[in-house]
């Protein structure tokens, strides 16, 4: 059981727009600490895809955003592309957890 | 280039003892602001922190795993080294070692930068 909780699943037709959300608690979101997303390619490591709710490395495109509200953050992907199809984890700070550090349970991205 | 690399058996028995290593390159494991940690991923399943280590030799693991974790670093090599003792075959998955930016409140310990990962099977 995941401290933060994604939808298993989302799916989307090329150049539509899908949402990704991820909620958590007092002890993580709510208390204030940033939600940072991950995009998985099968068979590749995670990579970093936004960070800080909102922030976006160099080389990510802008068709990805973060948002971050209360206890929940959410991820938006516009333009959908065939290389989009991937799995995407969200992950914060918690202060209850040994380490203080929470994954999501990974949502799955299928670009129809 | 910042990079990092996973190395370790391919194959543990059960019971035995599991020892990665994450040789990095371009950064080094004294920078106050940095840290290694290891993640790993069970096949088909979500990823899974387990423990990470900073420059001042903060080291935290998850409590699930606590009692069989073991985190260093050699910075003479450039290695961070992860043991875990009494393997089971749920332990088996690919293993990835990625670079923790320690941050500040509210941007604290995220990955941005990870290694390609290692398989490990467990089986007798």
């Amino acid at each position: 059981q995941s401290v933060l909780t994604q939808p298993p699943s989302v799916s989307g037709a090329p150049g539509q727009s899908v949402t990704i959300s991820c909620t958590g608690s007092s002890s993580n979101i709510g208390a204030g600490y940033a939600v940072h997303w991950y995009q998985q390619v099968p068979g590749r490591a995670p990579k970093l895809l936004i960070f800080g709710n909102t922030n976006r490395p160099s080389g990510v495109p802008d068709r990805f955003s973060g948002s971050k509200s209360a206890t929940s953050a959410s991820l938006a992907i516009t333009g959908l592309q065939p290389e989009d199809e991937a799995d995407y984890y969200c992950q914060s700070y918690d202060y209850m957890l040994s380490g203080s550090t929470a994954f999501g349970g990974g949502t799955k991205l299928t670009v129809l | 280039q910042v990079t990092l690399k996973e190395s370790g058996p391919v194959l543990v028995k059960p019971t035995e003892t599991l020892t990665l290593t994450c040789t990095v390159s371009g950064f080094s494991l004294n920078n106050p602001k940095l840290g290694v940690s290891w993640i790993r991923q069970p096949p088909g399943k979500a990823l899974q922190w387990l423990a990470h280590i900073f420059s001042n030799d903060e080291k935290s693991y998850s409590a699930s795993l606590k009692t069989r974790l073991r985190i260093s670093r050699d910075t003479s090599k450039s290695q961070v080294v992860l043991t875990m003792t009494n393997t089971d075959p749920l332990d088996a998955g690919t293993y990835y070692c990625a670079r923790v930016q320690r941050g500040g409140f509210p941007v604290v310990n995220y990955f941005d930068l990870w290694g390609q990962g290692t398989v490990v099977t467990v089986s007798p």
